[in-house]
Parts: structure tokens; C-alpha cells; sequence
């Protein structure tokens, strides 16, 4: 089974609104990163954050983390048409090196 | 915009052909990687490599081989493909320090096979 999985699996929202997405994963991490994907592109980082930390963000980027539930979130403010993509997050467990999990990604579509 | 290349972008082929997925980058990364994603799909990390000589295989079970001969240079061969093969593959590198987490994908390669 995967480490991360992504809720929800799709997401439609109007140019303007918030964007909210989430992740859980099942074993301990050194960090979590979101991940986005253009339609047929590769992947583009966004944002990282430690185990050891809680919230993080960049420009319209939010990011949370809380370790005791497994879960991360990655919040989007004042969404525009340019943020239609799937968004991944990827987690580096414990011991893997620099090996990234990702989940199965949530694609987002901002209606003009 | 990462400098890491995948050629073709595209590729069509018959069942039984040999490919060979070219990756290369310029930004001098340590660490290589492959993945194959299935439309609308996860990630899986089917090879990857620490450096020159350095190849490993990753989670999901591959039937393509991988080589590290140049630092820029990380090609996936598959002997002879099957429609099982179609996919999408990806190429990512990552460098040393304190970026070392972070990821850098090419464009990838859209496989189908007939």
C-alpha cells in the first residue's frame, strides 16, 4: 500500500476561491514535500517541510504538518487559472536515504 | 526551469523493439533517478543512482536495466518491450547538501507500445 495518499482526488474551484488539499502517510518521516504537475510535464517542486516543523509557507503556499496524525495539508490562496494542475506530495521516510514516496496526487482544476 | 533533458518526449513502437530512454542533466547532481507513472497516477521509482558506477533498483519491479557511465548521463534500455511497458517515464535528479531532498524531473517520456 502507499505511503501518501492524496484527498481529495479532485478538486474544481472558481479563480479567486482557496484551494485545500491533503496528504496522510502511514510511517515516520524526515520531511514531507509537495509536488506539482502540469498536464503531460514532469514534476515541479513547491515547498518541503521537516518533521520538526508545522507550518511553512511560500508566496500563496501554505503548508502544514502534524506528525501525530500523519498528515499534511497544502492550502492555496486566491487560486488562478495557472494553478490548474495535479499536485503530489512526496514523503522521505526515515532511513530511506533520498528516496521520496508520493501519492496518488490531486488534480486541480481553477475555472476562470 | 530544472536543466535536466529526456529525449523523445514521445516514442510509439512494436512489441519485441529495443529503446533506450536518454536523461541527461547539467547540474552536476550526485543522484539519479527513474520513475514510471500511469496516467493520473503515483509516482514509481524503478531505478536510481548515488553517482558514476552506481545503479540500484527501486520499488517497483522493472524489466528495463539503467547505466551510470557519465555523472550527466542516466539512460534506461528496455531489451524488448512489451504493451505493458506503455507508461510514462520520468527522470529526476537530485544534488548533495542541503538541497539534497529536493528533486529536479525532466519532462518525461511518453512510451506507448503496440
Amino acid at each position: 500500500s502507499q505511503q501518501g495518499e492524496e484527498d481529495p482526488q479532485a478538486l474544481s474551484i472558481q479563480e479567486g476561491e482557496n484551494a485545500t488539499m491533503n496528504c496522510s502517510y502511514k510511517t515516520s518521516i524526515n520531511n514531507l514535500q509537495w509536488y506539482r504537475q502540469n498536464s503531460g510535464r514532469g514534476l515541479v517542486h513547491l515547498i518541503l517541510i521537516r518533521s520538526n516543523e508545522r507550518e511553512k509557507h511560500s508566496g500563496r503556499l501554505r503548508v502544514t504538518l502534524d506528525t501525530s496524525k500523519k498528515s499534511s495539508s497544502l492550502l492555496i490562496t486566491a487560486s488562478r487559472a495557472a494553478d490548474t494542475a495535479s499536485y503530489f506530495c512526496a514523503t522521505r521516510v526515515n532511513n530511506a536515504g533520498n528516496m521520496l514516496t508520493f501519492g496518488g496526487g490531486t488534480r486541480l482544476m481553477v475555472k476562470p | 526551469e530544472a536543466d535536466i533533458y529526456q529525449t523523445p518526449r514521445y516514442l510509439v513502437i512494436g512489441t519485441g523493439k529495443k529503446i533506450t530512454l536518454e536523461c541527461s542533466q547539467t547540474m552536476g547532481h550526485d543522484k539519479m533517478y527513474w520513475y514510471q507513472q500511469d496516467p493520473g497516477m503515483e509516482l514509481h521509482l524503478i531505478h536510481y543512482s548515488y553517482g558514476v558506477n552506481s545503479t540500484e533498483k527501486g520499488d517497483l519491479s522493472s524489466e528495463s536495466t539503467v547505466s551510470r557511465i557519465r555523472t550527466e548521463h542516466f539512460p534506461l534500455t528496455l531489451e524488448s518491450a512489451r504493451p505493458s511497458h506503455t507508461s510514462q517515464y520520468l527522470c529526476a535528479s537530485s544534488p548533495r547538501g542541503a538541497r539534497s531532498d529536493t528533486q529536479y524531473f525532466g519532462p518525461g517520456t511518453r512510451l506507448t507500445v503496440l
